[in-house]
């Protein structure tokens, strides 16, 4: 699986839009980006994937590269329980099984 | 519909007990991974089963460290001989097919040895 590069944290005000970069420049034509985020003392959540085309679920907005080499999860109105660590993963699907491998993240600090 | 279902929340164990936690995977899900996640630090794999079977453990420490998922009942992660370092929360994922790679999660199992 690819590696990837994210900042180690971020700040959002409440309300605005979060924009979380993500690299992965030695991503393969194959290979799929994944997000997840983690709130304190939770279990990681599961937010979006994709390959190419940009994607968008009830939860977030995922705009991948056309060279595919980094990606942006956009959360379009942040909220103060949006404060969580969010980790991006390339990966690729149908590989056997999923055995995730979780990088630092970013650290997303929303303020009122 | 119930997510994944990790018992107990918290446990606390002297050195040397043996920690036994459980988890019940999503309805329909018979695909079960543990993560352990030391205080400060990432997730890591430690090990993935099927109903009955043993995938892939090779995250998992060779000793005092084994899993199970019975064809009845919950996934059991089982820890001999408990030491400090031990200390840490065990999360549990399960997903509806091998090749998914959109798990589901549970609250996790907070393990403090003293």
């Amino acid at each position: 699986d690819a590696k990837t590069t994210q900042p180690t944290s971020m700040d959002c005000a409440e309300g605005r839009a979060a924009n979380l970069p993500c690299n992965h420049s030695t991503i393969s034509g194959n290979e799929y980006v994944y997000w997840y985020r983690q709130i304190h003392s939770q279990g990681p959540q599961y937010i979006i994937h994709g390959l190419k085309n940009n994607e968008t679920n009830e939860m977030a907005s995922l705009i991948i590269t056309e060279d595919r080499k980094s990606s942006t999860l956009i959360l379009p109105h942040a909220t103060l329980r949006d404060t969580a660590v969010y980790y991006c993963i390339v990966r690729t699907p149908n590989s056997g099984y999923s055995t995730l491998t979780f990088g630092k993240g970013t650290m997303l600090l929303v303020s009122p | 519909n119930a997510g994944v279902m990790q018992n107990p929340r918290h446990l606390v164990r002297r050195r040397g007990q043996e920690a036994r936690l459980r988890c019940s995977p999503m309805k329909g899900h018979s695909h079960v991974y543990w993560y352990r996640q030391l205080p400060e630090e990432g997730l890591k794999f430690m090990v993935y089963l099927q109903k009955e079977n043993i995938i892939d453990e090779s995250g998992m420490p060779k000793e005092r460290f084994s899993a199970e998922f019975p064809k009845e009942g919950p996934s059991i992660l089982r820890i001999q001989q408990v030491v400090r370092g031990d200390s840490a929360a065990y999360f549990c994922a399960s997903s509806s097919s091998a090749a998914s790679d959109v798990l589901t999660f549970g609250a996790g199992s907070r393990l403090t040895v003293l």
